[in-house]
């Protein structure tokens, strides 16, 4: 498998600023890397892939601009939150994923949970 | 499109049996996964189906039946730890995206 790491596990931030979040594959070299979002007792939202090198893709509805993904490296993906709102709080998650089709499985991470005042 | 149905509540015993149950629609899907998740901490996997029939990993098993659109994760030997969600997901053919149920929340009772 692989171990993913994510940076913060909490943020709290007031509303109108940007927060950076990182996701880093520790022993998997990822060419890409997924970007979901969960709400309480809900499910996983994907929002975007994350391609090392190239422009992500967004998945229908989500906001390029809000949420700008930088995916420099093989190890690396960060989402950042431009000009937080309180509906932006919710439980960001990043994933990894090894193999190919069809038996290609998808690690997470930790997840981040953001809370904008 | 792609949509997944998992009943949103299970309650069960200590020691005891639990079947979680998954319809799906789909255009086209590669297999069925299923991935646990304590409160607050990150989806585990814990089990995929790409052919029909019945897989099974130690106390877990999963099923599925392409014919009837259906599939399930069967938990057996309860243990208090196994209260979590637990969420069924496909492997769209068409976009290779993992597309996941609202997810389960099973609570072990002792």
């Amino acid at each position: 498998g692989a171990v993913v790491s994510q940076h913060p596990s909490r943020v709290i931030c007031k509303s109108g600023t940007s927060v950076k979040i990182e996701c880093r594959s520790l022993d998997f070299q990822a060419t890409t890397m997924f970007w979901y979002r969960q709400f309480p007792k809900k499910s996983l939202m994907l929002m975007a892939t994350s391609n090392e090198g190239s422009k992500a893709t967004y998945e229908q509805g989500v906001e390029k601009d809000k949420f700008l993904i930088n995916h420099a490296s093989l190890t690396l993906s960060t989402l950042t939150v431009t000009s937080a709102h309180p509906e932006d709080s919710s439980f960001y998650i990043c994933s990894v994923e090894t193999g190919g089709p069809p038996h290609n499985e998808q690690f997470f991470g930790p997840g981040t949970r953001l809370t904008v005042l | 499109g792609q949509s997944l149905e998992q009943p949103s509540e299970v309650t069960a015993v200590e020691g005891a049996i639990v079947q979680i149950n998954c319809t799906y629609q789909t255009s086209g899907f590669y297999g069925l996964s299923w991935y646990q998740q304590h409160d607050g901490g990150a989806p585990t996997f814990l089990s995929y189906n790409a052919l029909d029939g019945l897989e099974e990993t130690g106390r877990f098993s999963s099923f599925l039946s392409r014919s009837d659109s259906y599939g399930y994760l069967l938990l057996q030997e309860l243990q208090m730890k196994d209260s979590a969600s637990y969420f069924c997901a496909l492997r769209a053919s068409n976009t290779g995206k993992l597309i996941f149920g609202q997810g389960t929340t099973l609570q072990v009772k002792p």
